[in-house]
């Protein structure tokens, strides 16, 4: 099955410093991967994703990603974090195996960013 | 707003009761997914129907079933339930190809006393 793994349970950065919160992914076949982030008592939104093409991945907010072959990650990025960021991320990917096209999504990652 | 509606935002019931969580996907998306989230379990895969058919089953319960009616709109259906069973069920829709991503709708928050 494909899957996907967020390393670190929490991560903290002060305001304006960057960010990287880490994901690398078990496919087979191309993956497809996404980055999703969700606030409190809130769906989840999303942030990017990575099909095909250019290995650095621009999403909403500011955000980015970095898709590295050779080392099966995918990992988020932002240039100068905002204490507005704090947030739960989640990291997913494409699975079709056994029919379907769902998404099945990391353990999630907890960003906290401090003044 | 996501275009994405789900009700009720919350629910308490009591064990062994029966409830229905309901779905309105974004205009335009043929598919809808079903998810938990819960504390110790983060989210887990459901069930997923597109145009009115099942497509695929994750970690769904027997106690639980789910339905896409024609027009699009999905109901979750929760019996006997457990006090394990309390967690955010979220629905969330897309137009269907690989390479969409998800719309999510800001869940259904179910607790079992």
């Amino acid at each position: 099955a494909q899957s996907v793994a967020q390393p670190e349970d929490q991560v903290n950065v002060a305001e304006g410093n960057p960010l990287t919160v880490k994901c690398t992914y078990s496919v087979s076949g191309n993956p497809y991967l996404f980055w999703y982030v969700q606030y409190p008592n809130r769906g989840l939104q999303f942030l990017l994703k990575y099909i095909t093409g250019d290995n650095l991945v621009k999403g909403s907010y500011g955000f980015e990603a970095e898709f590295n072959k050779s080392q099966t990650s995918f990992h988020l990025k932002k240039p100068s974090a905002l204490v507005s960021d704090s947030a739960l991320y989640f990291c997913a990917v494409r699975d079709a195996l056994g029919g379907g096209n769902k998404l099945t999504f990391g353990t999630g990652t907890q960003l906290k960013v401090e003044l | 707003d996501s275009g994405v509606t789900q009700t009720p935002k919350h629910l308490i019931t009591a064990t062994g009761q029966r409830v229905t969580l309901r779905c309105s996907p974004r205009s335009g998306d043929l598919s809808v997914y079903w998810y938990q989230q819960s504390l110790d379990q983060g989210l887990q895969f459901l069930i997923q129907y597109y145009n009115g058919e099942e497509r695929a089953k994750g970690n769904i319960l027997e106690r639980f079933s789910a339905q896409q009616f024609p027009d699009l709109h999905s109901e979750l259906n929760l019996s006997s339930l457990e006090l394990g069973d309390s967690a955010l069920y979220f629905c969330a829709s897309s137009v269907g190809g690989r390479e969409y991503g998800y719309t999510f709708g800001s869940g259904t928050r179910l607790t079992v006393v």
